[in-house]
C-alpha cells in the first residue's frame, strides 16, 4: 500500500463545475503539498499547509491531521485547470517528499 | 529572482553513454532534491544534498547513479553507462532550509531523459 494515496485517478468535468480531489497518508507528517504538472511541464507547487486551510484564488486545500486526508477543491472548474494534481507529504524529521500518483483532470468547456 | 534552473530541458543518450543533468538553486537557497518521474509513474525522491555534502541519497540507485553539489556551480546528477530503463524525467528543486522550519520546496521544469 503506497504511503500517500489519492483519489479519483481521472476526472472530467465540465466548465463551471465543483471539482474536488482526496488525498490520504499513513505516515506521520510535518508538511503536505499540492501540485500541478501540465503535459510536458514542470511542476508548479499550490500550496504547503501543515493544519487547517488555505485559500489561492479559486483554489482551497484543507487538511485533518487527524484522520490523515487532505482535500483539494477548485471552484468553478475551467480548462485551464486541467492538469496532474500530485499531494506529497514531507514525513516527520525527514525533508524528502513522498508522492501520491497523482490525479489527472480534465475540464471541458 | 530567477526560480530553480535546470538543463539540459531534454537529453538524448545512447545505451552506455553518460548522462549529466544540472540544477541551480534558487538565489539564496542552499539546499536540492532531485526526483525521478518514470512514465506512466509517480515521482520518486533519489537525494537530498546540502553544499558539498549529500544529507539523505536513500532513493539513490546503488549503481551508475552520484549526485554531487559544489561548493561553486550547480548540483550534478551523474548516470554512468545508460539503460533504456533510465528515460525518465528528472526534476530539480530547492529550498532556503532556514533554522528548523520546514520550507517550501521549489521545483525546476525538469530534465527529460531518452536513452536510445
Amino acid at each position: 500500500k503506497n504511503e500517500v494515496e489519492q483519489s479519483p485517478q481521472n476526472l472530467t468535468a465540465q466548465e463551471g463545475e465543483f471539482i474536488t480531489i482526496n488525498c490520504s497518508y499513513s505516515v506521520g507528517i510535518s508538511a503536505l503539498h499540492w501540485l500541478q504538472q501540465h503535459p510536458g511541464g514542470g511542476i508548479v507547487s499550490l500550496f504547503m499547509l501543515s493544519s487547517g486551510k488555505k485559500k489561492h484564488g479559486r483554489l482551497i486545500a484543507t487538511i485533518n491531521i487527524q484522520e490523515k486526508h487532505s482535500s483539494l477543491h477548485i471552484t468553478a472548474s475551467h480548462p485551464r485547470d486541467s492538469a496532474v494534481y500530485i499531494c506529497a507529504v514531507t514525513s516527520y524529521n525527514t525533508d524528502k517528499l513522498i508522492f501520491g500518483t497523482g490525479t489527472r483532470l480534465q475540464v471541458f468547456p | 529572482n530567477a526560480g530553480v534552473m535546470q538543463n539540459p530541458r531534454h537529453l538524448v543518450r545512447r545505451r552506455g553513454q553518460e548522462a549529466r543533468l544540472r540544477c541551480s538553486p534558487m538565489k539564496g537557497h542552499s539546499h536540492v532534491y532531485w526526483y525521478r518521474q518514470l512514465p506512466e509513474e509517480g515521482l520518486k525522491f533519489m537525494v537530498y544534498l546540502q553544499k558539498e555534502n549529500i544529507i539523505d541519497e536513500s532513493g539513490m540507485p546503488k549503481e551508475r547513479f552520484s549526485a554531487e553539489f559544489p561548493k561553486e556551480g550547480p548540483s550534478i546528477l551523474r548516470i554512468q553507462q545508460v539503460v533504456r530503463g533510465d528515460s525518465a524525467a528528472y526534476f530539480c528543486a530547492s529550498s532556503p532550509r532556514l533554522a528548523v522550519v520546514y520550507n517550501e520546496q521549489f521545483f525546476g521544469p525538469g530534465t527529460r531523459l531518452t536513452v536510445l
